[in-house]
């Protein structure tokens, strides 16, 4: 069965580091999404990507994240400098607009446990 | 501003006893999912509900929706340990180029004990 991956699963960094978190969507998949999950939270949106393009990162702090899906398959999402408040779960999600009766349903990669200390 | 609430936000449920959780939203949506995640892990896709009246069920878990009084339910028969996790409602946007952002709910920690 087609799963969404990412790397690592675990990080544990100090604060003023840079950090990377890698996603590869389900084949096929020309939407991404990364979100951000603080413990005891729902998931919060920080960047979606229509293929290799930018359609909403409204959410994502720019000053110190970035995101890029250079040939819009995998994509990356960087920290820097960390701070301490950016401790998390970061998870990405990929969906196709062409699910049929399962319009636009995301499914979600198993994480990044970030620590930041 | 898409809000969108959960209650209870705690649940402690008896082996063999039902119950409901919650899903009110803010703004006009046609598109609810519920996801279910357990402690560390990611969230699994449960029932996605495109339309006003639409209810779906598998196995112990019941969804519907009710997008003229922007509600969902999670209905919960005859519960069992395995069911034990946090669940979680999203809502999609109406339209609009953010078709795919999802807002979701703060979550419903549900444990079941005998």
């Amino acid at each position: 069965e087609a799963e969404v991956a990412q790397s690592p699963r675990y990080k544990i960094t100090e604060k003023s580091q840079a950090v990377a978190f890698w996603c590869d969507p389900i084949s096929g998949h020309a939407t991404l999404y990364w979100y951000r999950q603080i413990l005891g939270q729902g998931p919060e949106l920080l960047v979606q990507f229509q293929d290799e393009s930018v359609v909403d990162d409204s959410q994502l702090p720019k000053d110190r994240f970035s995101a890029e899906r250079l040939k819009g398959v995998d994509s990356t999402l960087k920290i820097q400098p960390a701070e301490l408040g950016d401790s998390a779960m970061y998870l990405c999600a990929s969906s196709s607009p062409l699910a049929g009766p399962s319009y636009n349903e995301q499914f979600f990669g198993p994480g990044t446990r970030l620590t930041v200390l | 501003e898409l809000k969108v609430e959960q209650n209870p936000l705690f649940l402690s449920m008896q082996e063999g006893k039902n119950y409901t959780i919650y899903c009110n939203y803010s703004t006009t949506s046609d598109r609810l999912y519920w996801y279910r995640q357990d402690p560390g892990k990611s969230l699994e896709s449960l029932f996605v509900l495109l339309s006003n009246g639409a209810v779906k069920q598998e196995g112990r878990l019941m969804a519907s929706l009710d997008t003229k009084a922007r509600l969902s339910t999670l209905h919960i028969t005859a519960a069992v340990h395995d069911l034990s996790a946090t669940y979680f409602c999203a809502v999609g946007p109406a339209g609009g180029t953010s078709y795919g952002k999802l807002t979701f709910g703060q979550g419903t920690i549900l444990t079941v004990h005998p």
